[in-house]
């Protein structure tokens, strides 16, 4: 199984809505990572988890919060969301170690509107 | 700024042509790289890697080549089918981080 499942596929919510995406993957990878796309752009690094603690945030703003509950989950808890982080949000997961030269696997994504 | 490029934003080829796309990195220190596929409306799918030890890699119908001196990355796609069609993105790792290139569009025509 190499498969990387994220619910839900579309998601549109208010600026002052509190919402999640989920993530979720059976191959005992213990990296896992966010991304965000916008249109027509490459995807950009948002957190990266490692053995289910978080290694790296790309300086996102707190009105992302991921979590790791356990080696198979990823969330992204969302809150007071601006207009202009509609994107598509895309979770990937690999295998872990040293300098991360793994090959990363991605779900489809959460296609993400903020009105 | 440290970024990946690729040289051409729109690549259209004929059906059971070669087609080659091109990528530049500005990162030495970048020590694996992957290309992946993405189609409209999904994730960003593997294609092949490469590791920075190693300057050719084959895999099914693809071919990536490295090119440390310059910092050039290539995949080539033999006799592309109109199923190829997609964005084709570059990725570095650098660091435990994968950057990713601005994409190129494939398009096939029958």
């Amino acid at each position: 199984d190499t498969e990387v499942t994220q619910t839900p596929k579309h998601l549109v919510m208010g600026m002052t809505n509190k919402k999640s995406l989920k993530c979720e993957q059976h191959m005992g990878h213990r990296a896992m990572y966010w991304y965000k796309q916008k249109a027509k752009k490459p995807p950009e690094l948002m957190f990266v988890y490692s053995y289910e603690k978080l290694s790296i945030n790309e300086s996102v703003p707190s009105r992302f919060s991921p979590e790791c509950p356990n080696s198979s989950l990823l969330n992204l808890h969302l809150h007071a969301l601006q207009p202009e982080d509609s994107a598509l949000y895309l979770c990937a997961s690999s295998q872990a170690g040293p300098g991360g030269t793994y090959e990363q696997y991605f779900g489809p994504g959460t296609r993400l509107t903020v009105t | 700024g440290e970024s990946v490029g690729l040289h051409l934003p729109t690549l259209s080829v004929q059906e059971g042509d070669n087609s080659i796309i091109n990528c530049a990195y500005s990162n030495s220190a970048s020590d694996y790289f992957i290309w992946y596929k993405q189609e409209s409306g999904k994730g960003p799918q593997f294609i092949i890697d490469i590791r920075s030890n190693m300057d050719k890699r084959q895999g099914q119908r693809v071919t990536v080549l490295l090119n440390k001196t310059v910092k050039h990355l290539s995949l080539q796609i033999a006799a592309t089918q109109p199923g190829d069609s997609a964005v084709y993105f570059c990725a570095e790792n650098l660091w435990g981080k994968l950057i990713f290139g601005q994409g190129t569009e494939l398009s096939v025509k029958p």
